[in-house]
């Protein structure tokens, strides 16, 4: 089943702070996110595995609730560069194909 | 190579024609994935391979579908009788342990049906 991000899109300035949550309605194994450029491919951001954990990368972090079966992809002091779609994909066990969410667009404006 | 290469990048066939998609992996990448991606839309999966052998064809759409791999690199995702509703952008992605490393995607093939 396909998991359900929020917000659908959002805009920030330089410097603002953003989070896209990402839900599933089936125990997962693994939540893994994305970004994709207008015409380009998704470009691998990070995998969480189920434990609860959190990442991070840069400035952009990562953490997934096990118990409530959700992720959620934390950007700090944006950059005109996180532009794109974000998408969260979930796997339900290991070797499982990807399941993809619908994107979050996200728009950063000087 | 260095990354996923697909080809061709672009195609325009007539509806009821025959078209292959061709996916050149990361070497030494036992899985591999097709998905298809539609305008606004997230990826939808279609088949994975883990080596030579389809792992999981479930999101294959109907026989008009039909995927390859037969020296476990290469693929070639081949749709019969193309119907307009197959336009799209077919993503292949490989990887070589999913639980650590994620997919690489490569840059697709967008093909239209007219």
């Amino acid at each position: 089943q396909q998991p359900v991000q929020s917000p659908q899109a959002v805009i920030l300035r330089e410097g603002e702070d953003a989070v896209i949550n990402c839900s599933s309605s089936k125990a997962l194994y693994s939540v893994h996110w994305y970004r994709q450029k207008h015409g380009e491919a998704p470009v691998f951001l990070m995998i969480l595995l189920k434990g609860g954990e959190q990442k991070g990368h840069d400035k952009i972090s990562a953490s997934f609730n096990e118990k409530k079966q959700q992720s959620s992809l934390y950007l700090t002091a944006s950059q005109l560069s996180y532009s794109g779609t974000y998408f969260c994909g979930t796997e339900i066990s290991g070797n499982t194909p990807l399941v993809f969410g619908k994107g979050t667009r996200l728009s950063v404006i000087a | 190579g260095a990354g996923v290469s697909q080809t061709p990048s672009n195609k325009v066939t007539e509806k009821g024609k025959y078209v292959e998609l061709r996916c050149d992996p990361i070497s030494g990448h036992t899985a591999l994935y097709w998905y298809r991606q539609s305008l606004g839309q997230g990826p939808e999966f279609l088949i994975y391979f883990q080596g030579t052998g389809a792992a999981d064809d479930s999101g294959l759409p109907n026989d008009r579908f039909f995927a390859v791999r037969p020296e476990g690199s290469v693929s070639t995702l081949k749709i019969q009788r193309t119907e307009r509703g197959d336009s799209a952008v077919y993503l292949c992605a490989s990887s070589l342990n999913p639980g650590v490393g994620g997919y690489t995607f490569g840059s697709g093939t967008r093909l239209t049906v007219v």
